[in-house]
């Protein structure tokens, strides 16, 4: 079964706008990471966040994570027209052998 | 360049044929999975791999068996095909706790 699901599961801006996706997961986690995937390619690490953390940025990436809400979030600022992918959030859980759990993601199209 | 190889990267086969997947990684990693990727249903694991020679199931192994001889190698096997593993498959390593994955590019299997 799925750990975490993905809110909304498809978003359409413009250019330059920001880019906002949820995350929501079930069980106790280590680690939760958000992938991109671009149509027809494999998955690309974007960003890990622990459970002892609230948020982080790389680049133009900023994820929040709020383990009382068992929820995360991915920000992307100033979208361009090449973040057009789909993004997943997948968690590790804190007990038992380290394996991703996926959600089923959220399609972003950024139109120039 | 490093990273994680899968071949091949499209097959077809008729119910009943046999046939297995390859990934190979450069990285050193301790930890191997292949997942399926179903369309709107996110990734699901099939079978993992903590180190060479052992392996271990994960959410749906039924109608797979895998095995990991050497520890850059983690082959994924499906004995007799059923239209029902049409699917994408993906071979992922990591290092362990609190390190992204790095996903191939995937084998997009057919079985008519």
């Amino acid at each position: 079964s799925q750990q975490g699901e993905e809110d909304p599961q498809a978003l359409s801006i413009q250019e330059g706008e920001n880019a906002t996706m949820n995350c929501s997961y079930k069980t106790s986690i280590n680690n939760l990471q958000w992938y991109r995937q671009n149509s027809g390619r494999g998955l690309v690490h974007l960003i890990l966040i622990r459970s002892n953390e609230r948020e982080k940025h790389s680049g133009r990436l900023r994820v929040t994570l709020d383990t009382s809400k068992k929820s995360s979030s991915l920000l992307i600022t100033a979208s361009r027209a090449a973040d057009t992918a789909s993004y997943f959030c997948a968690t590790v859980a804190n007990t038992g052998f380290q394996k991703l759990v996926f959600g089923t993601g959220t399609r972003l199209l950024v139109s120039p | 360049n490093a990273g994680v190889t899968q071949t091949p990267k499209f097959r077809v086969l008729k119910t009943g044929q046999s046939m297995t997947l390859l990934c190979a990684q450069d990285m050193n990693h301790e930890y191997m999975y292949w997942y399926r990727q179903d369309p709107g249903m996110g990734l699901r694991l099939i079978h993992y791999s903590v180190g060479e020679g052992t392996t271990a199931k994960g959410e749906v192994p039924d109608g797979y068996n895998v095995s990991r001889l050497k520890k850059q190698n983690f082959l994924l096997g499906l004995e007799s095909a059923a239209p029902s593993q049409t699917s994408v498959y993906f071979c992922a390593s990591t290092y362990g706790f609190g390190y992204g994955y790095t996903f191939g590019s995937g084998t997009r299997l057919t079985v008519v």
